[in-house]
């Protein structure tokens, strides 16, 4: 039972660069979204998605884009980076609609953009 | 604006005494409230969670206290053990849209 897979671990890119970061559930989860971490700000939301086909925006999402084509992935796509993004990319999910059980997280993508 | 807030980053108790993580919250309408812990290179894991219709939740060694009229969550792990020394996160939840605080690092010292 693997829950939620994000892919790569690490990340360096150069300004401008795009890349996509992976994440995968095989729980079957409705909801998935993802954060982002930096120093002294805690978890920000970026985009989430309550079903496949359906996404939205979060607190932070300039800069990403994401599609929802199954259950299963939650591709975050960085366009063309910059020094800014560079942070800790969480990838979760759970069951739509019902927050009292939390969240599932991935370990994590350490971006840096240089 | 940061809807969740930790304003201590920091905390550090003897091990068998009681850590109490304190988080103030700004917008009325969130539904659920939930603590986190995070070790080290590895995503959050969600600890425990309160409901916005009540005031307290035990489970083990952890409790959280919701205080509506303060806007006010804690929570409380009694006794503290080593194995809880990390960074634990109030999160606020409404419509599925979850707000993180900034974190508290607990210290338990043997």
């Amino acid at each position: 039972n693997a829950g939620v897979t994000q892919t790569p671990k690490f990340q360096v890119l150069k300004t401008g660069q795009s890349m996509t970061l992976q994440c995968a559930q095989d729980m079957n989860h409705e909801y998935m979204s993802w954060y982002r971490q930096d120093p002294g700000m805690g978890l920000r939301l970026i985009h989430y998605s309550v079903g496949a086909g359906i996404t939205d925006q979060g607190e932070v999402p300039n800069g990403y884009n994401v599609s929802r084509s199954t259950t299963e992935d939650f591709p975050l796509r960085l366009l063309s980076a910059a020094p800014s993004q560079t942070s800790v990319y969480f990838c979760a999910s759970s069951y739509y609609r019902d927050s009292s059980y939390g969240y599932t997280f991935g370990s994590g993508t350490r971006l840096t953009v240089v | 604006d940061q809807q969740v807030k930790q304003n201590s980053p920091s905390l550090s108790v003897q091990e068998g005494r009681i850590s109490i993580l304190n988080c103030d919250y700004t917008n009325s309408m969130f539904d659920y409230f939930l603590w986190y812990k995070k070790y080290p290179a590895e995503g959050p894991t969600f600890l425990i969670s309160i409901s916005s219709i009540k005031d307290k939740n035990e489970d083990g060694r952890f409790t959280v206290f919701l205080n509506k009229s303060a806007k006010h969550l804690s929570l409380h792990i009694v006794p503290s053990q080593p194995g809880d020394s990390a960074v634990y996160f109030c999160a606020a939840s409404v419509d599925n849209d979850m707000r993180f605080g900034a974190g508290t690092r607990l210290t338990v010292k043997p």
